[in-house]
This record gives C-alpha cells, sequence and structure tokens, in this order.
C-alpha cells in the first residue's frame, strides 16, 4: 500500500501557482519523498525529490515540514501542459526490491484557462 | 535519444499467444524496473533488475509473466498464453543504480490489449 495520502483532484487558473499537499505521517528517517506526474497516456515524469530540506529544479518547488509529516509540491506558473496525475511517493530504502516506486492515486491536477 | 524507449508501443493480441515486450533503459544505467498500470489504476510493480540478475519477481502476477535482462542492457517481459485481464499499460524503468536517490526515468509505455 502506498505510504502517503493526496487530495484526489485539484484545479488551478492558469499562470497561478499550484500547491498540491501530500501526507506521510509514517515517513522513515531514511525515506526520501518523490513526487512524479502522468500526462495522459504517457509514462510517468520525475519532477523532484527531497529528503528533509527544501528543494527547488527547473520545474517546482518541494516543501516538506519539519517534521517530515507533510510536504507540498509547487508550480509556481502553471500552465495548461500541467495538466496531469500528481504522484507523492516516499521511496523505501534500502533499493533493490524495496526501492520500487509504490504508486497511490495521486492528484489529478486540472489547470484552467 | 537520451531517454528509455519500449517497443512496441502498441500491441493488440489474440488471448492465448505469447507476447514480448522490449525495454531499452539509459545508457549506463544498471537498474531496470517493469510495471503495469490497468486502465484508470495506478501503477502496480512487477519486477527488479541490477545488472542482469533479478533479485526478486515476487511482483510477477503468476507464472504465465517471465523477464530476462542480457548484457545489463535490454530487458525483455514475456507473457505466455495472454489473458484478458493481462491488458494494460506496461511500463519500464531505469535508474543509474540501486541505491536511495537513484531517481527512475520512465520510458513511453507498451500497451498491450487482448481480445
Amino acid at each position: 500500500d502506498a505510504k502517503t495520502t493526496q487530495p484526489t483532484s485539484m484545479d488551478c487558473a492558469e499562470g497561478r501557482a499550484a500547491n498540491l499537499p501530500c501526507n506521510h505521517s509514517t515517513i522513515s528517517g531514511n525515506e526520501y519523498v518523490y513526487w512524479y506526474r502522468q500526462i495522459h497516456s504517457q509514462g510517468p515524469q520525475y519532477i523532484i525529490h527531497g529528503l528533509k530540506n527544501n528543494e527547488t529544479n527547473e520545474m517546482a518547488s518541494l516543501i516538506i515540514t519539519e517534521d517530515r509529516k507533510s510536504s507540498t509540491l509547487i508550480l509556481p506558473h502553471a500552465t495548461l501542459r500541467d495538466t496531469a496525475v500528481y504522484y507523492c511517493i516516499v521511496r523505501v530504502w534500502p533499493g533493490g526490491s524495496q526501492g520500487n516506486l509504490i504508486f497511490g492515486k495521486g492528484t489529478k491536477l486540472s489547470v484552467k484557462p | 535519444g537520451a531517454g528509455v524507449s519500449q517497443s512496441p508501443s502498441n500491441k493488440v493480441t489474440e488471448k492465448g499467444k505469447d507476447v514480448e515486450l522490449r525495454c531499452d533503459p539509459i545508457s549506463g544505467h544498471t537498474a531496470l524496473y517493469w510495471y503495469r498500470q490497468s486502465l484508470g489504476q495506478g501503477l502496480e510493480f512487477l519486477i527488479y533488475f541490477q545488472g542482469n540478475s533479478a533479485p526478486d519477481k515476487s511482483g510477477l502476477p503468476s507464472d504465465r509473466f517471465s523477464a530476462e535482462r542480457t548484457g545489463g542492457s535490454v530487458s525483455t517481459l514475456t507473457i505466455q498464453r495472454t489473458q484478458q485481464e493481462d491488458s494494460a499499460v506496461y511500463l519500464c524503468a531505469s535508474s543509474l543504480g540501486d541505491r536511495d536517490q537513484e531517481t527512475q526515468y520512465f520510458g513511453p509505455g507498451t500497451r498491450l490489449l487482448v481480445l
């Protein structure tokens, strides 16, 4: 079972920031938070990951609470092409068969003009 | 290209036939993963390779499913005597290795339809 909880769906206006929450209250100290997204009919696309510090890359920012029990993915200026299902994943460590990604239902983000 | 590639992109087969799905990982990636995604469902892990060996095959749904990887590169997922419930998108991902922070990069998937 996925170790994360996400809202089923969210809407966002084009050009606005999209803030996608994720709860992972049972996360262990050595587990990372990963975010992927899946645009219709495509394979999942890696967005960002982090352990405890906030992270930023060209796609998004990841804010992790101090207790690490929740996080927020921020798309600073959402476009229509950001419409997708967004998955928050806690990656089990160590790797090997436990390193596979366990996908939950994700959040369907709809960016509207 | 530089990404993970999969072939065929689409496959339609008749119930009872065997199918082979191919995955070409990113060059230099030693870890390779197979997942499947049934219509409207999340991704289900199938099998993982580190190099040519598969430490854990427990994710394969039945003994009709098998996978191999040769030369530490290309992998083939074979489904024998296909059933209608095998219809799904089969996704392959690769990563540099078997360590934490090793990001998995996915291919576009093979859409399998069993009639």
